[in-house]
């Protein structure tokens, strides 16, 4: 199993800054995944972060709107950059192993 | 994009059990078919998963249909805190190898006390 600490846990923030959202496990693990939660909808995959290398995004999500660190095998960061109210979710990392695992995410307001 | 179809929501009564249907017709013979829910306020967790034989765990029983292309999720005993969202899921797999979950949809269940 594999425990995950997201922070922070919400924020509320203004219209164009940027947000930084911190993933810990507590193993290491290869791939890590974020994820975006829209209000009232299912998640949607923005990008997967291995260590030492560029994120891969998905199609829809770019990197200059959602940079990803990975500076080693435990952590890694989504930062959410330039926000507007569309922004407003709940965004969500992930690791797999014999399943997949998910912290409880960072709930973003953006007003 | 999601490789499952769910409905949209299922209500049941408490006590009662509840059975979650799942279609996912383009189903490859190495795809197994995994089961994650996601309770209010929390992200997904793990259910059940399976390849081709039926599986029980103590959460709950995963029926495969014979030809694969749908599964129903089982749920014995629904209980007020089983409400929440469940999905169906397919993984993808990465090209670096490792597997990655596509979240469709998934089933809104209500449990009626």
């Amino acid at each position: 199993s594999a425990v995950i600490s997201q922070k922070p846990s919400r924020d509320i923030c203004q219209r164009g800054t940027s947000l930084t959202i911190q993933c810990q496990v507590d193993s290491q693990v290869t791939m890590m995944f974020w994820y975006r939660q829209q209000p009232g909808q299912s998640l949607t995959l923005i990008a997967t972060a291995n260590q030492g290398s560029e994120a891969t995004y998905e199609s829809g999500f770019v990197i200059d709107k959602f940079p990803i660190s990975r500076p080693n095998l435990t952590f890694s960061t989504l930062t959410v950059s330039n926000m507007s109210p569309e922004d407003s979710s709940i965004y969500l990392c992930s690791v797999v192993g014999a399943e997949a695992f998910f912290g409880q995410g960072t709930r973003l307001t953006v007003v | 994009d999601a490789k499952t179809t769910q409905p949209n929501s299922m209500e049941s009564n408490e006590e009662e059990p509840v059975h979650l249907p799942c279609n996912h017709s383009t189903i490859s013979g190495t795809d197994y078919i995994h089961w994650y829910r996601q309770l209010p306020s929390q992200g997904p967790e793990y259910v059940i998963h399976g390849l081709t034989s039926n599986v029980n765990n103590r959460m709950a029983s995963l029926a495969i249909a014979e030809d694969r292309k749908s599964s129903t999720l089982i749920l014995h005993r629904a209980t007020l805190r089983d409400a929440a969202v469940y999905y169906c899921i397919l993984r993808d797999l990465t090209t670096s190898g490792t597997y990655k979950y596509i979240f469709g949809t998934g089933t809104r269940l209500k449990v009626l006390a």
